[in-house]
């Protein structure tokens, strides 16, 4: 079955730490996306991929990195640096043209303990 | 201003009722709107797209779309309480960035 997974469902963090939050796709999107969302708020956009070896910062990218070393894969790394990681991560994909949907992984909901 | 705005709500509406939901958006080259439905602990589904001015339907779900005001809305009929949940605004930015911004989401409550 076609679809995005992301990994873990849920994960704790120890303050100071660094952790990767996984997300693969086997749609053949071009585009990638992270999003953040906080409880009873809307969907902010970390950082976002149009293609391969290329990512662009979203509104919210401090503290967090990327990669896009392969068409299929959009990992997100939230560093040391941001300093209040609790909230429920999205990765979201779509072809990257104009008039294409962009569809859901089930999120990995991070707790800093 | 924000990119793409929605009244947060909630908004609450009788069982059978049309619940009417409403975004509006900054960049006025922004060529694809999107509605998803969210219910509490998921992740977003898509509801419906629209790419052009005038109304689209799908069952129960009308889709509008007013470039020129720059809004989109987003009509229930015979709302259900399985209705019930959060909506979600997207925009897909002019050019070729590919931006998708969501705005901050309204929230159905449809009673029994």
């Amino acid at each position: 079955d076609g679809g995005i997974t992301q990994s873990p469902k849920y994960l704790f963090r120890k303050e100071g730490q660094n952790v990767t939050l996984s997300c693969e796709q086997n749609l053949n999107h071009d585009a990638m996306y992270w999003y953040r969302q906080d409880p009873g708020q809307g969907l902010r956009l970390i950082y976002y991929s149009q293609i391969v070896n290329d990512f662009q910062k979203g509104d919210i990218a401090e503290g967090y990195s990327v990669s896009r070393e392969k068409k299929e894969s959009f990992p997100l790394t939230v560093t040391s640096a941001q300093k209040n990681p609790t909230a429920f991560y999205l990765c979201a994909s779509n072809l990257g043209t104009a008039n294409t949907e962009a569809f859901f992984g089930q999120g990995t909901r991070l707790t800093v303990v | 201003q924000k990119e793409v705005e929605q009244n947060s709500g909630p908004l609450s509406v009788p069982e059978g009722a049309i619940a009417s939901l409403n975004c509006t958006y900054s960049d006025r080259g922004s060529q694809s709107f999107f509605w998803y439905r969210q219910y509490s602990g998921k992740s977003p589904e898509l509801i419906m797209s629209i790419y052009s001015n005038g109304d689209k339907e799908d069952g129960r779900f009308t889709a509008q779309l007013n470039k020129a005001s720059q809004y989109v809305s987003l009509l229930i009929r015979d709302s259900q309480p399985s209705d019930s949940a959060t909506y979600l605004c997207a925009v897909r930015g002019s050019g070729n960035t590919g931006k998708l911004i969501f705005g901050q989401g309204t929230t159905l409550q449809v009673k029994p």
